[in-house]
């Protein structure tokens, strides 16, 4: 049990339209990650959020987007939805002072139609 | 530049051998250096890390790792493997960037089957 909760677990969406995942984790975890996994893939570096700010982009368009809050939640978004954005989502986070160690939520399955 | 590289997208073992996953690493910097499990339908499970110091590392299930700086390799491995075991690995090194914080690379994963 890592502390760290993705809404919701599976989604559908069509082409073209747009979707937002959620994640929320523990107090004091003041880095959120996000990954793409896709299927028999390694988890894909999105971005990185820290103090509510962009902290690291990995090699993805501008339509993946990010927010973090003050009470350790956070989003992504993404627009325009194709069909290879089918995936499972991971957040992870990391706790303030921490030891370099991320903590994964369970991940949401997006399947784009 | 960063990179993971998992020799073995599939392992089978018998149940009670010795599990062998390789893992060998490409980092411009001294990396911190990972194996997560990952079982179907959930997220990922950290087994063990390598900072610093000792570069034999124990982790949880009885799994360990030894960080071999020569080799750039970090393999995991178990003495006996049980049915539980059965999962997909994930080999990953993090690198600190001063201006972007700690950036994880994972492997493609090795999936691990383990027959009775």
């Amino acid at each position: 049990e890592t502390g760290v909760t993705q809404s919701p677990t599976h989604l559908i969406k069509t082409r073209g339209q747009q979707v937002t995942l959620r994640c929320s984790s523990q107090s004091g975890h003041n880095t959120v990650s996000w990954y793409q996994q896709a299927l028999g893939q390694g988890p894909q570096f999105i971005f990185q959020y820290y103090r509510e700010e962009e902290n690291g982009r990995g090699n993805f368009p501008p339509r993946f987007s990010g927010l973090q809050f003050p009470n350790y939640s956070s989003e992504l978004n993404v627009n325009a939805l194709e069909l290879d954005d089918s995936a499972l989502y991971l957040c992870a986070t990391e706790l303030a002072g921490g030891r370099n160690e991320q903590f994964f939520g369970p991940g949401t399955r997006l399947t784009v139609l | 530049a960063q990179s993971v590289t998992q020799l073995g997208s599939h392992v089978s073992v018998s149940e009670g051998a010795l599990v062998l996953l390789r893992c060998n690493y490409s980092s411009s910097v001294p990396p911190y250096l990972f194996w997560y499990v990952q079982y179907p339908n959930q997220g990922l499970q950290l087994l063990l890390k390598y900072t610093t110091g000792a570069t034999l590392v124990k982790g949880i299930n009885g799994f360990e790792a030894e960080f071999k700086k020569s080799e750039t390799s970090f393999h995991l491995t178990k003495p006996s493997a049980h049915m539980s075991d059965a999962a997909e690995y994930f080999c990953a090194v993090s690198v600190h960037q001063p201006n972007t914080g700690n950036q994880f690379y994972f492997g493609t994963g090795t999936s691990l089957t383990v027959i009775p």
